[in-house]
């Protein structure tokens, strides 16, 4: 079964930039989370959806952040005008709704310089 | 808000000597389940370990835990560290009651076992 894939693995910005992070969650699960990993913290949930509804999006830093999953399969993260402080790994989960495991992807590395 | 603590940023640990790894939390949640994560370098934190039952002892690869709710403590404990468990584990909690959602996770510590 395949896992979690994100793409890109790595991106480097100049502040101002933007940039999207794609994620392909495991087929047949319903629920979609995307997670900041600063470098030496734990991951930090920004939204989650179910389907392709948002859940809870109260956790994204700011409007330059958004995701969306239209189709209720693949989502997509967004960063526009990035800054310094944006540098994290940029971590895609998913899981059945009714279960209590998450399953992640690699993830997307970002520095901003 | 709930929270979860992992005192030690970074444990060193001699090759076939024991492993505990501490975990303590804090939460309004009435009903919670726990994990244990164990990212290796450069891969996908995956599960280690889960448990929802108060007192009982969950095992896997070796690894054990067992919630303590009196205590508000999940530690990890292996009996004699391998060099492959090397890894940055993080304690992570979440609401029973939302199935899989807002899963809070420790900030990390990092395991290094030595030869």
């Amino acid at each position: 079964e395949a896992g979690v894939t994100q793409s890109p693995r790595y991106a480097v910005l100049q502040e101002g930039q933007a940039v999207s992070f794609w994620c392909d969650p495991i087929s047949g699960h319903d629920t979609l989370y995307w997670y900041q990993q600063p470098r030496d913290q734990g991951p930090q949930l920004l939204v989650y959806f179910r389907d392709e509804a948002v859940i809870d999006n109260s956790q994204l830093p700011s409007d330059r952040f958004s995701a969306v999953r239209p189709k209720g399969t693949n989502s997509t993260l967004k960063i526009q005008s990035a800054k310094q402080g944006d540098t994290a790994t940029y971590l895609c989960a998913s899981s059945f709704s009714s279960g209590n495991t998450l399953y992640f992807g690699e993830g997307s590395r970002l520095i901003v310089v | 808000g709930d929270s979860v603590t992992q005192t030690e940023g970074l444990v060193t640990v001699t090759e076939g000597l024991p492993v505990k790894l501490n975990c303590t939390y804090q939460t309004t949640y009435l009903t919670i389940a726990f994990f244990w994560y164990v990212q290796y370098l450069n891969e996908a934190p995956q599960v280690l370990l889960r448990s929802s039952t108060d007192n009982k002892r969950t095992e896997h690869q070796g690894f054990h835990a067992t919630l303590h709710k009196s205590s508000s403590s999940f530690h990890l404990q292996k009996s004699s560290a391998q060099l492959s468990d090397s890894a940055l584990y993080y304690c992570a909690l979440s609401d029973l009651a939302g199935g899989a959602d807002r899963l809070t996770f420790g900030k990390g510590t990092q395991l290094i076992i030595q030869p």
